[in-house]
């Protein structure tokens, strides 16, 4: 256990769908991130949130929306997905200085696997 | 284009083996990390080694470092079984903590 948590641990959603995706960590954190996984691609960071602010959006579509409500909790709000979005969502957590300089190690949640039909 | 790529992309050796896997980064970095991840779980931390250090150890692992040429290298002594796994460098560019980038990994199969 990494003392960060993910729900569902599956997904499965037709892309007319609205779900969302959670993530809590238990680490005392104040940056949060959402990661996504596809087949044979590298990680890709999607969303950053530092002190609840975002402070990094990757080029991700509208149709993944992040929230933050508190720097314990993270969700990734997903609306009108395509079957390319199919992947492994993976949130982290980690302590960051607020100037967004450096970071410490980040600890990654154990995943959601969304498949979009 | 990628800034951490690792090679080999495959590895498989016998158990008690050790295993060398190698990260070539882009970039100027704060930090250096190496993740393992099993079977499409999430990533277990293994080792962070800053741009100012050469060398780190943890257990049977070692990580060096290598800025001039933007390289860094996981060695895995006396291997087992359970350490098959997929292994990922990850590099946070200079000034720009929280962007951590992270290679397409390694699949390192160990056989008993």
């Amino acid at each position: 256990e990494t003392g960060v948590t993910q729900t569902p641990r599956h997904l499965v959603m037709g892309m007319t769908n609205k779900k969302s995706l959670k993530c809590e960590q238990h680490l005392g954190h104040n940056a949060m991130y959402w990661y996504k996984q596809s087949a044979k691609k590298p990680l890709e960071l999607m969303f950053v949130y530092n002190f609840k602010e975002q402070t990094e959006n990757n080029s991700v579509p509208s149709r993944f929306s992040p929230e933050c409500p508190n720097s314990s909790h993270l969700f990734l709000h997903l609306h009108t997905l395509q079957p390319e979005d199919s992947a492994l969502y993976l949130c982290a957590s980690s302590h960051m200085d607020r100037a967004s300089v450096y970071q410490e190690t980040q600890y990654f949640g154990p995943g959601t696997r969304l498949l979009v039909l | 284009s990628q800034q951490g790529e690792e090679d080999p992309q495959a590895l498989s050796i016998q158990e008690g083996e050790n295993a060398t896997m190698n990260c070539s980064y882009k970039t100027s970095i704060n930090n250096l990390q190496w993740y393992r991840q099993n079977s499409g779980r999430g990533l277990v931390h293994l080792i962070l080694i800053r741009s100012n250090e050469r060398e780190k150890h943890s257990g049977r692992l070692r990580v060096t470092l290598d800025t001039s040429k933007k390289s860094s290298s996981l060695l895995i002594t006396a291997s087992r079984a359970a350490d098959t796994a997929s292994y990922f460098c990850a590099t946070e560019p200079y000034n720009q903590g929280g962007k951590l980038i992270f290679g397409q990994g390694t699949e390192l199969s160990v056989k008993p």
